[in-house]
């Protein structure tokens, strides 16, 4: 079935370094990503949609220079999170679409101290 | 604003009991419903719905839309301690293309405690 691979699992970092969290989708191709963060007790946000080969398109609310985007191939979307701060720890979550419905990857914890 | 409202919040059971979970929604261009189930990491598919009164079952999960009343229905029956999780509804919208966004509830807590 599909699956789609998301790495790292966890990371710890300091406040100010950035952050690169990558999606591939292993056995299909996906012309469109979602990424989502998600806050203990809370539900998925949506805060982009990664279009290969194009501009990211960003939710309201989410800033595009601090939540970079990068969608190089039909089978890897990143988002790096740049000079991270300690409010920006979260679970984030990528998803492709599959015709039965979206598939998401393992999402990554981020905590930043 | 799309909106998608679970209910309830949060929920505890005893094993055996049968649960229904609520997802009401108000979206434009309806596309689809999808219920996940979310334990420690991300959520697994469980079922997606597009028509109306068409029920789908796996297992001891089946589910229901309908699309004149905007809600959906997420039944357990003979619950278990593994059915312990969060379930989430979302809503997908027709925005042009093959992808769409999806629109999640806040979920439901569900215990199930032997």
């Amino acid at each position: 079935g599909a699956v789609v691979s998301q790495h790292p699992s966890w990371v710890i970092c300091k406040s100010g370094t950035s952050v690169k969290i990558e999606c591939r989708s292993l056995d299909f191709q996906a012309t469109t990503m979602f990424w989502y963060r998600q806050f203990p007790k809370q539900s998925l946000m949506l805060m982009a949609t990664s279009n290969e080969g194009s501009k990211a398109t960003y939710e309201q609310g989410v800033e595009k220079d601090k939540f970079l985007i990068n969608h190089a191939s039909l089978t890897l979307s990143t988002l790096t999170v740049t000079s991270a701060h300690p409010e920006d720890s979260s679970f984030y979550i990528c998803s492709a679409n599959r015709v039965y419905g979206y598939t998401f990857g393992s999402g990554t914890r981020l905590t930043v101290v | 604003e799309d909106k998608v409202v679970q209910s309830p919040l949060s929920l505890v059971v005893h094993e055996g009991d049968t649960v229904t979970l609520n997802c009401s929604y108000e979206v434009t261009n309806f596309r689809s419903l999808l219920w996940y189930k979310q334990e420690k990491k991300a959520p697994t598919f469980l079922f997606m719905l597009t028509s109306s009164g068409i029920e789908k079952k796996s297992g001891r999960l089946s589910s229901i839309l309908d699309k004149k009343e905007l809600f959906s229905i997420l039944n357990i029956t003979a619950t278990q301690t593994g059915d312990s999780a969060i379930y989430l509804c979302a809503v997908a919208k027709n925005s042009g293309g093959s992808n769409y966004k999806l629109t999640f509830g806040k979920g439901t807590l569900l215990t199930v405690n032997p």
